[in-house]
């Protein structure tokens, strides 16, 4: 069974960075694509990037180019969200969710999801 | 990248259908061929519906279901329950691949 886990609440000042965790497990061998998506408090759902692990890649939302980084680590089967350059807007909460395709157009959807991270930013 | 539209709220009725509609140019590969769908409940995480259109995971009813025309995509509920209130956001491909997701629209099960 797919699983997906995401580290604890965080909170930093503005100006500050924040990494935020996702552990998968189930049906790894085949590779797989986390996805993040970010939402603010009782605002919608903001798609922020994927990566695919095996294959190195990462595609990001022309929102956070250039303070959003992905990464993965194959040998633990985690994934990373790092967003650097925080302001009160980035206050929400980050899910990551996986899904099994990793070369588009079938990586479209995502089908297991984390209970997310709440990260608070203020000062 | 626009947040692809959707209708802020619909309600309906218990047994009854409702319709949720996803449209706008979201300029991405495909156009909506890839759409999916999820649901979200307060205080949760969403939970796919459909992808691809119309294709729907284990596990989730076939009450659920998915269509889409040239620019736009719609989900279907039939036979409505009071556990289908919460909120219904489409997705699809923006350019070069990435996903947007639509504003999000609230059902309420009157």
């Amino acid at each position: 069974q797919v699983q997906v886990v995401q580290s604890a609440a965080e909170v930093r000042e503005p100006g500050s960075s924040v990494k935020v965790s996702c552990e998968t497990s189930g049906a790894t061998s085949n590779g797989y694509t986390i996805n993040w998506v970010r939402q603010a408090p009782g605002q919608g759902l903001e798609w922020m990037g994927r990566v695919v692990p095996t294959l190195g890649v990462s595609t990001y939302a022309q929102t956070f180019q250039g303070r959003l980084t992905l990464g993965a680590d194959k040998s633990t089967n985690t994934a990373y969200m790092e967003l650097a350059s925080l302001t009160s807007d980035d206050t929400g909460v980050y899910f990551c969710a996986r899904v099994g395709p990793i070369l588009p157009p079938y990586y479209s959807y995502m089908a297991v999801w984390g209970k997310g991270t709440t990260v608070t930013v203020s000062s | 990248q626009s947040a692809l539209n959707q209708p802020r709220s619909v309600s309906g009725s218990p047994g009854q259908s409702v319709t949720i509609s996803c449209g706008g140019s979201s300029g991405g590969f495909g156009g909506f061929r890839y759409v999916s769908w999820y649901q979200q409940n307060a205080g949760q995480a969403p939970r796919l519906l459909i992808y691809d259109v119309d294709k729907r995971p284990s596990g989730v009813p076939n009450r659920f279901s998915g269509s889409e025309s040239g620019i736009m995509a719609s989900l279907t509920i039939s036979d409505l329950q009071t556990d289908d209130e919460g909120e219904y956001y489409c997705c699809s491909f923006g350019p070069n691949f990435t996903l947007v997701f639509g504003g999000g629209t609230s059902l309420s099960v009157l």
